[in-house]
């Protein structure tokens, strides 16, 4: 079984700044994604950025980039530039490559306070 | 293009009543999923359902709990005889095709909270 690790609970940076959220995984395969998810207040889950386990190269989605270690199965997410509107629960998910199915594991979530 | 849409959005019940939560996938998905949300909790898988089938409810609690998607309407998640325990976030997600493929994404609702008074 896979399990996902978050292990800030809470977090908090002064806007404009960068903070970098923690997240580490189980898994015995080598084959594998992995996401974060913002949800804001409204309760939205929404994509943040993925990363496939076959590529070395780390994903980047405008101010949103990740440092994926896959020996230390570790996979954290920098916001750069925060902003008020980052302000939310982040959550670090893994699912298995042809799963099958889109059964996500996710970790309990870090939450993210920007201060202005 | 709307997205997922859950309803209702807040639902109340007593305990022992019967919940039922309803999704509607965004416009070409026929693949569902649903996921609850527990207090200070992640997201935790609770099945996969396409077109009339249920595909995978391996995290289905074995008893109150079912899942549909009818050939026409809405996904309906629906809990009899409901406890305090059961009080959570639900959140439905859809997809175009039910793996997690390269170029595949999996969208979700804004999610139901249920309360069990």
């Amino acid at each position: 079984a896979q399990t996902v690790t978050q292990s800030q609970p809470e977090m908090s940076v002064q806007e404009a700044e960068t903070v970098t959220l923690s997240c580490t995984y189980d898994t015995s395969e080598s084959n594998y994604y992995l996401f974060w998810y913002k949800q804001p207040p409204s309760r939205q889950m929404i994509l943040v950025i993925r990363q496939e386990a076959y590529k070395q190269q780390n994903a980047t989605e405008n101010r949103f980039s990740v440092n994926f270690q896959k020996a230390a199965k570790s996979f954290s997410l920098k916001i750069s530039d925060s902003q008020l509107g980052d302000t939310a629960m982040y959550f670090c998910a893994f699912i298995l490559r042809g799963a099958g199915s889109y059964q996500l594991t996710f970790g309990k979530g870090t939450k993210l306070s920007v201060i202005p | 293009n709307a997205g997922v849409m859950q309803n209702p959005r807040h639902l109340v019940r007593r305990r022992g009543q019967e919940a039922r939560l309803r999704c509607s996938p965004m416009k070409g998905h026929s693949h569902v999923y649903w996921y609850r949300q527990l207090p200070e909790e992640g997201l935790k898988f609770m099945v996969y359902l396409q077109k009339e089938n249920i595909i995978d409810e391996s995290g289905m609690p074995k008893e109150r709990f079912s899942a549909e998607f009818p050939k026409e309407g809405p996904s309906i998640l629906r809990i009899q005889q409901v406890v305090r325990g059961d009080s959570a976030a639900y959140f439905c997600a859809s997809s175009r095709t039910g793996t997690g493929a390269t170029n595949e994404k999996l969208f979700f609702g804004s999610g139901t909270q249920l309360s069990v008074l």
